[in-house]
């Protein structure tokens, strides 16, 4: 079975674009979850997706957004990138309920000059 | 809110011998998952093992084993045997059994291991 895909893997962006980042999650899983790593927060919990709702959002601006569509691939936006926003992006698939386990894929590097 | 705490930045081990990781958590919830990733230099989060605060069993892959202490709110990882390729950085995460907290993991600053040959 596939595991999670994202894309692209690395963008380089400029202070003020905006950003789209895509995540297929495991074939079966209706679940997408994103997280942002940086050296300095670690990694942080930006929004859950479950059946094209939005179920959970950690506590980022609402500069970052995302969403679901039918066939459970999500895709998270950055407007009006900051130099902070440079991160690996993780996007992790599950089922969905409350008792499984989240996989994730390999990640987007977003750096904003 | 949920709290996880890798107090070791750091860790080196010689090849072939036993490392241990800790990791502590803050919470008040009784019912709630624990779990070791490992994130190699590829930067893909690899789940390494998965342990459920009800069972009072500790969980157990292979070569990693969790010291699991409900009451001390203490979730270590034992790696026995190390090799070249268990150099990583390892996270502690905690995920809520219930509610909106589930849908969401609650990382560690992460253990940095080194594997000396």
């Amino acid at each position: 079975k596939a595991g999670v895909t994202q894309t692209p893997r690395y963008l380089i962006k400029t202070r003020g674009q905006q950003v789209t980042l895509s995540c297929s999650p495991i074939s079966g899983h209706r679940s997408v979850s994103w997280y942002q790593q940086t050296p300095g927060q670690g990694l942080q919990f930006l929004f859950e997706y479950f059946s094209e709702t939005q179920r959970n959002k950690g506590n980022f601006p609402g500069r970052f957004s995302g969403r679901q569509f039918s066939n459970s691939r999500s895709e998270m936006n950055v407007s009006t990138l900051e130099l902070g926003d440079s991160a690996l992006y993780l996007c992790a698939s599950s089922f969905g309920t409350y008792t499984d386990t989240q996989y994730f894929g390999p990640g987007t590097r977003l750096t904003v000059l | 809110a949920q709290t996880v705490t890798q107090s070791q930045p750091e860790m080196s081990v010689q090849e072939a011998e036993t490392v241990t990781l800790s990791c502590t958590y803050d919470t008040s919830e009784s019912d709630y998952y624990l779990f070791w990733y490992k994130q190699p230099p590829s930067r893909q989060m690899i789940l390494v093992i998965r342990q459920e605060a009800y069972k009072q069993q500790n969980a157990t892959e292979n070569r990693f084993s969790v010291n699991f202490q409900k009451a001390a709110k203490s979730f270590s990882l034992k790696i026995s045997d190390s090799q070249l390729g268990d150099a990583a950085m390892y996270f502690c995460a905690y995920r809520s059994a219930f509610g909106q907290g589930a849908q969401k993991l609650v990382f560690g600053q992460g253990t940095r291991l080194t594997i000396n040959p």
